[in-house]
């Protein structure tokens, strides 16, 4: 997998915006980028994923630089469920995730 | 929308004993996975399944370990005589896969506890 880095720990009041950091910059060019939350115990769920181009859903935004070495992800309006550990993982066989320690988002009210 | 599930959301076992944790994946899905997770620690990779095989495994998944699909729904991660540090949390997946990307979708998980 490339090795991914993300800050331990992020504080967003409720209703701005996070966005949060994550550098891949040993990516390979045909590697995606992934990003999940887990939220207390609970299985981590998917929010988006990208290649190069910036991406967004109904959760989430992802920004990816044009050289693909660091990518943000943006929670637009972030509520105090969105509280949460946050993984970005950039898996070079697409099968075998590798979580590492991720970035422990607090929404502050 | 469809989900993953797990059975059971808890399970007690004493030590030198065997498990089978159930999970049903989504039901479109071709790509099947099991990670587990001790307490406060990271989520470990254990295996991925293809085909009705294994298609990766992790060094953590060893002899004690084994998965099954033993029918059009259910699969299934069996962990011969467990050990104290088997106690944690495994989590069931599977992949809708389109070329490349590989969108992981996760079980609530199974809690292990083993005594």
């Amino acid at each position: 997998d490339a090795k991914t880095t993300q800050p331990p720990s992020m504080d967003c009041a409720e209703g701005r915006a996070a966005n949060l950091p994550c550098n891949h910059s040993t990516i390979s060019g045909n590697e995606y980028v992934y990003w999940y939350r887990q939220i207390h115990s609970q299985g981590p769920q998917y929010i988006i994923h990208g290649l190069k181009n910036n991406e967004t859903n109904e959760m989430a935004s992802l920004i990816i630089t044009e050289d693909r070495k660091s990518s943000t992800l943006i929670l637009p309006h972030a509520t105090l469920r969105d509280t949460a550990v946050y993984y970005c993982i950039a898996p070079n066989t697409g099968n075998q995730f590798y979580f590492g320690t991720g970035t422990s988002l607090t929404v502050i009210p | 929308e469809p989900e993953v599930t797990q059975t059971p959301s808890h399970q007690v076992t004493q030590m030198g004993q065997e498990v089978i944790l159930r999970c049903v994946p989504i039901s479109n899905h071709l790509y099947f996975y099991w990670y587990r997770q001790i307490l406060g620690q990271k989520v470990e990779f254990l295996v991925s399944f293809y085909n009705n095989e294994i298609s990766e495994k992790s060094e953590i998944f060893d002899d004690q370990f084994s998965v099954e699909r033993p029918d059009g729904s259910n699969f299934t991660l069996k962990i011969r005589s467990t050990k104290l540090e088997d106690s944690a949390m495994y989590f069931c997946a599977s992949a809708r896969v389109t070329g490349n990307v590989y969108e992981q979708y996760f079980g609530p998980g199974t809690r292990l506890t083993v005594t």
